[in-house]
């Protein structure tokens, strides 16, 4: 079975720093890989995905994921955090040629912005 | 185009009632999943429904039973409710289902948030 491990429930930065936002998957084949954003009261917006091809994957709001097979790990940055990055991350797979959509999730990374 | 819609997005029943919600996915959109958030289990896949039938099922206790109608809109139901059950209640839609040609994101809707008393 899958599984999906985000190191650091709850992190805090100063705007303006580096966002780094670590996920490691379990999987014997290499999945398709996604983060999504929480925001308070409101359901996930998909940030960036990885299926295949180049593995440093761009998104919305400044993002990047980088995938890197070897250390079965899809990690999140932003160089820069602003105060509207504070939010709940989660970091999810699904299996490459699985029947369904299903999304195996991690149990998410809240971060929080000082100013 | 209009996204996800869920409804009701807050309601609260008591223990032992059974509880209805409801999810219109996007327009063309025939995959609807659902999914239980809460804050010790997270994120927790339900089912997912593709042409009406039901393609994948979470381990979730047949309490919890789900259907999808000709145009796609999905209803989740669960029965005899339990305090465990409190949790936001998050559909998800796709055009298509299964990874075989490539990843189908799933788009939600901002949940339905169910307190049990």
């Amino acid at each position: 079975a899958q599984s999906v491990t985000q190191l650091g429930s709850h992190v805090s930065v100063s705007e303006g720093a580096l966002v780094l936002l670590r996920c490691n998957y379990s999987s014997s084949v290499p999945p398709y890989l996604f983060w999504y954003v929480q925001y308070p009261n409101q359901g996930l917006q998909l940030l960036l995905k990885y299926t295949t091809g180049a593995t440093l994957v761009k998104g919305i709001n400044g993002f990047e994921a980088e995938f890197k097979k070897s250390e079965t790990s899809f990690h999140l940055t932003k160089p820069s955090a602003h105060m509207s990055d504070a939010a709940e991350y989660f970091c999810a797979v699904s299996d490459q040629g699985a029947a369904g959509n299903k999304l195996t999730f991690g149990g998410g990374t809240r971060v929080l912005v000082k100013p | 185009k209009a996204g996800v819609t869920q409804t009701p997005r807050y309601l609260i029943k008591t223990r032992g009632q059974q509880v209805t919600l409801s999810c219109s996915p996007i327009s063309g959109h025939r995959s609807v999943s659902w999914y239980q958030q809460t804050p010790g289990q997270g994120l927790q896949f339900l089912f997912e429904y593709f042409s009406e039938t039901q393609r994948n099922k979470g381990n979730f206790p047949g309490r919890f039973s789900g259907r999808q109608f000709s145009n796609s809109r999905s209803e989740m139901n669960v029965s005899t409710l339990e305090l465990g059950d409190s949790a936001l209640y998050l559909c998800a839609s796709s055009p298509l289902t299964g990874q075989l040609s490539g990843a189908n994101v799933l788009t939600f809707g901002a949940g339905s948030r169910l307190t049990v008393l």
